[in-house]
C-alpha cells in the first residue's frame, strides 16, 4: 500500500535554516502537503506543491519536489522559536484521501 | 469564516458506551473527512462525503463506526460500543477542492 515516511526528530538553532525530509511511495500522487501541529492544536497546512512542479517558495518556506525520487523537502529559513512544532508531510490518494507520513518534531535550540 | 469546528473537544466515556461527535464544516465545501490520529502517529482516513454522499470508508472502519452528513452541511461520527482501542483524537477536514482544512479534533478516552 502507499506509504509516506519521515525522520522523527529534527534540532536546528534559532536563525538557521531547518529541512523537513519526506519520502513516499506511490508515484501517481498528485497533490503533496505540509502541514503543522502545535501542542494541543488542530493541523494547520502550511502549504502545497502539485506534482508537475519542483519547487515552490512561499515567504520562509521553501518546498522541494524530486518526483524521480519520490522525495518531497521543507526548508524553513531563519527558523524561530514559534516555528516549534510536529511538521506533517502528506500525499493525496485515491479519493482525495490523504495517506501521511508519522510526522517530524522540530526543536529549535537558542 | 470560522473554519472548521468539532464538537465536543473531549469524550470520556466508558467501555461499551455509544458516542457520537459532530463536525461542522467550512460553509459551501462540499468535500467532508473524518481521520484518527493517535499519539505518535500522522493521521488515518477513515470515511469521506460529497456533498450527503459517502464515497468511501477505510478497512479500518469497524462495523461499530457510521458517518453521516444528511443534508451535505454537519456530519456526525458515531461510535457503537466502545472499546479501550478507540481511544483517539477524532479530526474532521473539509475541503472545496484540493486542499483539506481542519478542525481541532475530538479527544477521545475510553476507560
Amino acid at each position: 500500500g502507499e506509504d509516506v515516511e519521515q525522520s522523527l526528530f529534527l534540532s536546528v538553532r534559532e536563525g538557521d535554516s531547518s529541512v523537513i525530509n519526506c519520502t513516499y511511495t506511490d508515484s501517481s500522487s498528485t497533490y503533496l502537503y505540509w502541514y503543522k501541529q502545535e501542542p494541543g492544536a488542530g493541523l494547520q497546512l502550511l502549504t502545497y506543491i502539485f506534482s508537475n512542479m519542483d519547487m515552490k517558495q512561499d515567504q520562509r518556506l521553501t518546498v522541494l519536489l524530486n518526483k524521480k525520487d519520490k522525495h518531497l523537502s521543507l526548508r524553513i529559513a531563519d527558523t524561530q522559536t514559534g516555528d516549534s512544532a510536529i511538521y506533517f508531510c502528506a500525499v493525496r490518494g485515491s479519493n482525495y484521501q490523504l495517506i501521511w507520513g508519522a510526522g517530524s518534531k522540530l526543536i529549535i535550540k537558542p | 469564516d470560522t473554519g472548521v469546528s468539532q464538537d465536543p473537544r473531549h469524550k470520556i466515556t466508558k467501555r461499551g458506551q455509544n458516542v457520537t461527535f459532530r463536525c461542522d464544516p467550512i460553509s459551501e465545501h462540499n468535500r467532508l473527512y473524518w481521520y484518527r490520529q493517535t499519539l505518535g502517529q500522522g493521521p488515518e482516513f477513515l470515511t469521506y462525503f460529497q456533498n450527503e454522499a459517502q464515497l468511501e470508508k477505510s478497512r479500518l472502519l469497524s462495523d461499530r463506526f457510521s458517518a453521516e452528513r444528511p443534508k451535505g452541511s454537519f456530519s456526525t461520527l458515531e461510535i457503537q460500543r466502545t472499546e479501550q482501542g478507540d481511544s483517539a483524537m477524532y479530526l474532521c477536514a473539509s475541503s472545496p477542492a484540493d486542499t483539506q482544512y481542519f478542525g481541532p479534533g475530538t479527544r477521545l478516552t475510553v476507560l
